[in-house]
């Protein structure tokens, strides 16, 4: 079957850096996303990793490691606004292409 | 230039009604994607379509649910018969090529009373 897990919850303070990390076990891999979603809102793209290695996005950043089945993003110098559910997704090349999300992970940001 | 445009934004039905859920796709986009969406919890894959065309229906429900994206208008999500487990908030993305980010509407809120 096809598998993604993330934390349930992370809490992190404001002006800090957080990592949230996500495991895949999935075939047909074709890419990696992270989405960001406020609560009752509709998931806004963030980013894409499809080749292993680190993409940078001003204080937002995301890591791919495919032969671990490893993603991660980092959010840096971190706001109140940044309060929100992260979703790992991943593309599958399945005949057509679908993308699949895990379960979220619910970031506090405290004063 | 309009996102993906979702309605309505809130249904509610008794059980056994149907529900219709409509979505259109941002300009330029032929993928269309569906997901459900239980509170606290991800979104669950429920179809991808092309015009005319269902390409992958492994999420979907093999009763009450169906799926169209006819070659003019929008994508509608069909529930019939309703159920209360059936209440969520149901997602459309689009994206212009399969192999590109989806983007996704404000989502629709059925509640089955």
């Amino acid at each position: 079957g096809q598998n993604i897990d993330q934390p349930t919850e992370m809490t992190a303070t404001e002006g800090a850096i957080v990592q949230i990390n996500c495991t895949y076990q999935t075939s047909g891999f074709n890419g990696l996303f992270w989405y960001q979603q406020h609560a009752g809102e509709a998931p806004t793209f963030l980013s894409y990793n499809v080749l292993d290695g680190l993409e940078e996005k001003g204080r937002f950043s995301s890591f791919l490691s495919r032969s671990k089945g490893y993603s991660y993003l980092l959010l840096k110098e971190l706001q109140m606004k940044d309060s929100a559910s992260y979703l790992c997704a991943v593309r599958l090349n399945t005949g057509g292409f679908k993308t699949i999300f895990g379960a979220g992970t619910r970031l506090f940001v405290k004063a | 230039n309009a996102g993906v445009m979702q309605n309505p934004r809130h249904l509610v039905r008794r059980r056994g009604q149907e529900a219709r859920l409509r979505c259109s796709p941002m300009k330029g986009h032929s993928h269309v994607y569906w997901y459900r969406q239980l509170p606290e919890e991800g979104l669950k894959f429920m179809v991808y379509l092309q015009k005319e065309n269902i390409i992958d229906e492994s999420g979907m429900p093999k009763e009450r649910f169906s799926a169209e994206f006819p070659k003019e208008g929008p994508s509608i999500l069909r529930i019939q018969q309703v159920v209360r487990g059936d209440s969520a908030a149901y997602f459309c993305a689009s994206s212009r090529a399969g192999d590109e980010k989806l983007f996704f509407g404000s989502g629709t809120q059925l509640s089955v009373l």
